[in-house]
Protein backbone atom coordinates (compact mmCIF):
# COMPACT_ATOMS: atom_id res chain seq x y z
CA UNK A 1 0.00 0.00 0.00
CA UNK A 2 0.98 3.73 0.29
CA UNK A 3 1.57 5.45 3.14
CA UNK A 4 3.17 8.62 4.16
CA UNK A 5 4.71 8.99 7.65
CA UNK A 6 5.53 12.48 9.18
CA UNK A 7 4.96 14.37 12.73
CA UNK A 8 1.70 15.71 13.75
CA UNK A 9 2.79 18.62 15.47
CA UNK A 10 6.42 20.59 16.03
CA UNK A 11 7.24 23.32 17.95
CA UNK A 12 9.98 25.84 17.67
CA UNK A 13 11.46 29.06 18.37
CA UNK A 14 11.42 32.53 16.08
CA UNK A 15 15.05 32.61 14.55
CA UNK A 16 15.82 28.96 14.94
CA UNK A 17 16.48 26.36 12.57
CA UNK A 18 13.48 22.99 12.40
CA UNK A 19 14.21 19.70 10.34
CA UNK A 20 10.30 18.52 9.22
CA UNK A 21 10.80 14.43 8.31
CA UNK A 22 8.86 12.38 5.71
CA UNK A 23 8.80 9.30 5.46
CA UNK A 24 7.07 7.43 2.64
CA UNK A 25 5.68 4.08 0.75
CA UNK A 26 4.51 4.73 -2.54
CA UNK A 27 3.59 2.33 -5.99
CA UNK A 28 6.84 3.88 -7.87
CA UNK A 29 8.28 7.64 -7.46
CA UNK A 30 8.10 10.45 -9.38
CA UNK A 31 9.48 12.56 -7.11
CA UNK A 32 8.41 14.36 -3.68
CA UNK A 33 6.59 17.94 -3.31
CA UNK A 34 6.84 19.58 0.03
CA UNK A 35 3.43 22.27 0.50
CA UNK A 36 2.89 25.06 2.80
CA UNK A 37 -0.79 25.37 3.86
CA UNK A 38 -1.72 28.24 6.62
CA UNK A 39 -5.01 27.26 8.51
CA UNK A 40 -7.53 28.10 6.37
CA UNK A 41 -6.34 28.61 3.18
CA UNK A 42 -4.96 26.43 0.60
CA UNK A 43 -2.07 24.58 -0.33
CA UNK A 44 1.01 26.17 -1.79
CA UNK A 45 4.01 24.48 -3.37
CA UNK A 46 7.41 24.99 -1.62
CA UNK A 47 9.59 22.51 -3.11
CA UNK A 48 9.95 19.75 -5.60
CA UNK A 49 12.73 17.39 -5.57
CA UNK A 50 13.59 14.36 -7.98
CA UNK A 51 17.06 13.30 -7.16
CA UNK A 52 18.92 12.45 -4.02
CA UNK A 53 20.35 15.13 -2.08
CA UNK A 54 19.17 18.49 -0.85
CA UNK A 55 17.61 21.49 -2.81
CA UNK A 56 18.25 25.22 -1.27
CA UNK A 57 15.52 27.87 -1.87
CA UNK A 58 16.56 30.88 0.33
CA UNK A 59 15.38 29.97 3.64
CA UNK A 60 13.83 26.57 2.82
CA UNK A 61 15.70 23.54 1.81
CA UNK A 62 14.48 20.19 1.07
CA UNK A 63 16.14 16.90 1.08
CA UNK A 64 15.53 13.44 -0.55
CA UNK A 65 17.17 9.79 -0.52
CA UNK A 66 15.11 7.58 -2.99
CA UNK A 67 17.14 4.26 -1.72
CA UNK A 68 15.71 5.42 2.29
CA UNK A 69 12.30 6.43 0.96
CA UNK A 70 12.86 9.90 2.89
CA UNK A 71 12.40 13.51 2.84
CA UNK A 72 13.05 16.46 4.83
CA UNK A 73 12.30 19.91 5.00
CA UNK A 74 14.58 22.20 6.55
CA UNK A 75 13.45 25.52 7.33
CA UNK A 76 16.14 28.50 8.65
CA UNK A 77 15.67 31.87 10.32
CA UNK A 78 12.13 31.16 11.72
CA UNK A 79 10.03 33.73 11.06
CA UNK A 80 6.63 33.76 12.74
CA UNK A 81 4.96 33.88 9.75
CA UNK A 82 6.15 30.44 8.86
CA UNK A 83 3.84 28.77 11.60
CA UNK A 84 1.92 26.51 9.29
CA UNK A 85 1.08 23.13 7.96
CA UNK A 86 3.96 21.37 6.61
CA UNK A 87 2.82 18.54 3.30
CA UNK A 88 4.64 15.94 2.47
CA UNK A 89 3.50 14.39 -1.09
CA UNK A 90 5.30 11.97 -3.28
CA UNK A 91 4.37 11.19 -7.00
CA UNK A 92 3.11 7.96 -7.43
CA UNK A 93 3.72 5.55 -10.71
CA UNK A 94 0.60 7.34 -12.13
CA UNK A 95 1.92 10.64 -11.51
CA UNK A 96 -0.54 11.21 -8.42
CA UNK A 97 -0.06 13.05 -5.81
CA UNK A 98 -0.18 10.96 -2.23
CA UNK A 99 -0.62 13.31 0.15
CA UNK A 100 0.59 12.89 4.54
CA UNK A 101 -1.73 14.92 6.85
CA UNK A 102 0.77 17.14 7.28
CA UNK A 103 2.99 18.46 9.86
CA UNK A 104 1.24 21.70 12.13
CA UNK A 105 4.35 24.12 13.05
CA UNK A 106 3.98 26.10 15.63
CA UNK A 107 6.84 29.42 15.95
CA UNK A 108 6.94 30.53 20.17
CA UNK A 109 8.83 34.50 20.11
CA UNK B 1 -9.80 35.66 -12.55
CA UNK B 2 -6.33 34.93 -12.37
CA UNK B 3 -5.85 31.25 -11.04
CA UNK B 4 -8.44 28.59 -9.84
CA UNK B 5 -11.85 30.32 -7.87
CA UNK B 6 -13.93 28.04 -6.26
CA UNK B 7 -17.71 28.46 -5.04
CA UNK B 8 -19.55 28.67 -3.08
CA UNK B 9 -16.97 29.44 -0.22
CA UNK B 10 -18.49 27.88 2.73
CA UNK B 11 -22.04 26.09 2.56
CA UNK B 12 -24.41 24.87 4.84
CA UNK B 13 -26.17 21.97 3.54
CA UNK B 14 -29.44 19.49 4.83
CA UNK B 15 -28.62 15.76 4.88
CA UNK B 16 -30.00 14.27 1.42
CA UNK B 17 -29.78 17.68 -0.45
CA UNK B 18 -28.38 17.74 -3.90
CA UNK B 19 -25.05 20.33 -4.37
CA UNK B 20 -22.95 21.34 -6.68
CA UNK B 21 -19.77 22.55 -5.63
CA UNK B 22 -17.88 24.88 -8.78
CA UNK B 23 -14.49 25.09 -10.10
CA UNK B 24 -12.56 27.31 -12.51
CA UNK B 25 -9.32 27.84 -14.13
CA UNK B 26 -7.83 30.28 -16.09
CA UNK B 27 -4.38 28.61 -16.99
CA UNK B 28 -5.26 26.41 -19.18
CA UNK B 29 -4.20 23.57 -17.42
CA UNK B 30 -4.91 20.01 -19.11
CA UNK B 31 -5.65 18.62 -15.69
CA UNK B 32 -8.02 19.44 -12.42
CA UNK B 33 -8.45 17.63 -9.47
CA UNK B 34 -10.89 17.24 -6.51
CA UNK B 35 -9.48 16.43 -2.89
CA UNK B 36 -11.49 16.64 0.55
CA UNK B 37 -9.51 17.52 3.74
CA UNK B 38 -10.44 16.52 6.68
CA UNK B 39 -8.88 17.08 9.89
CA UNK B 40 -5.88 14.48 10.93
CA UNK B 41 -5.94 13.33 7.32
CA UNK B 42 -4.03 14.20 4.09
CA UNK B 43 -6.21 15.22 1.18
CA UNK B 44 -7.72 12.41 -0.55
CA UNK B 45 -8.51 12.55 -4.15
CA UNK B 46 -12.16 12.57 -5.06
CA UNK B 47 -11.96 12.65 -8.71
CA UNK B 48 -9.73 13.60 -11.35
CA UNK B 49 -9.45 14.93 -15.08
CA UNK B 50 -6.60 14.17 -17.24
CA UNK B 51 -8.50 16.47 -19.79
CA UNK B 52 -11.51 18.08 -20.89
CA UNK B 53 -13.71 15.41 -21.45
CA UNK B 54 -12.65 12.55 -19.56
CA UNK B 55 -12.34 12.15 -15.35
CA UNK B 56 -11.68 9.42 -13.24
CA UNK B 57 -12.34 7.86 -10.04
CA UNK B 58 -9.42 8.73 -7.13
CA UNK B 59 -9.58 7.12 -3.63
CA UNK B 60 -12.43 8.45 -2.35
CA UNK B 61 -15.50 8.63 -5.10
CA UNK B 62 -18.11 7.24 -3.45
CA UNK B 63 -21.38 9.44 -3.25
CA UNK B 64 -19.38 12.48 -5.57
CA UNK B 65 -19.67 12.94 -9.21
CA UNK B 66 -17.77 15.40 -12.01
CA UNK B 67 -17.94 16.45 -15.63
CA UNK B 68 -15.24 18.59 -17.34
CA UNK B 69 -17.24 19.74 -20.88
CA UNK B 70 -14.41 22.22 -21.31
CA UNK B 71 -10.81 22.75 -20.31
CA UNK B 72 -11.61 25.74 -17.34
CA UNK B 73 -14.38 23.93 -15.72
CA UNK B 74 -14.33 20.89 -13.21
CA UNK B 75 -18.20 20.96 -11.22
CA UNK B 76 -18.07 18.48 -8.14
CA UNK B 77 -21.59 17.28 -7.83
CA UNK B 78 -22.75 15.39 -4.48
CA UNK B 79 -25.89 13.94 -5.62
CA UNK B 80 -27.84 13.11 -1.72
CA UNK B 81 -25.25 15.13 0.75
CA UNK B 82 -24.77 12.59 3.88
CA UNK B 83 -22.73 14.37 7.13
CA UNK B 84 -19.78 12.14 6.43
CA UNK B 85 -19.33 14.74 3.51
CA UNK B 86 -18.73 17.29 5.75
CA UNK B 87 -15.43 18.17 4.76
CA UNK B 88 -13.16 20.82 3.30
CA UNK B 89 -13.50 20.94 -0.46
CA UNK B 90 -10.34 22.02 -2.96
CA UNK B 91 -9.96 22.22 -6.42
CA UNK B 92 -6.61 22.00 -8.20
CA UNK B 93 -5.01 22.02 -11.26
CA UNK B 94 -1.87 21.23 -13.05
CA UNK B 95 -0.44 21.81 -16.48
CA UNK B 96 -0.52 17.98 -17.44
CA UNK B 97 -0.98 15.24 -15.63
CA UNK B 98 1.34 12.45 -17.79
CA UNK B 99 4.54 14.09 -15.78
CA UNK B 100 5.40 15.69 -12.73
CA UNK B 101 3.61 19.22 -12.33
CA UNK B 102 2.96 21.14 -9.18
CA UNK B 103 -0.45 21.22 -8.47
CA UNK B 104 -2.11 25.01 -7.66
CA UNK B 105 -5.42 25.45 -5.27
CA UNK B 106 -8.47 26.82 -5.03
CA UNK B 107 -9.19 28.60 -1.78
CA UNK B 108 -11.48 25.86 -0.78
CA UNK B 109 -15.19 25.30 -0.42
CA UNK B 110 -15.94 24.61 3.15
CA UNK B 111 -19.11 22.16 3.59
CA UNK B 112 -21.30 20.68 6.52
CA UNK B 113 -23.87 18.62 5.81
CA UNK B 114 -26.54 18.47 8.90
Amino acid sequence: GQNIDQPTEMTATEGAIVQINCTYQTSGFNGLFWYQQHAGEAPTFLSYNVLDGLEEKGRFSSFLSRSKGYSYLLLKELQMKDSASYLCAPSDSNYQLIWGAGTKLIIKP
Amino acid sequence: IAGITQAPTSQILAAGRRMTLRCTQDMRHNAMYWYRQDLGLGLRLIHYSNTAGTTGKGEVPDGYSVSRANTDDFPLTLASAVPSQTSVYFCASSATSGSVNEQFFGPGTRLTVL
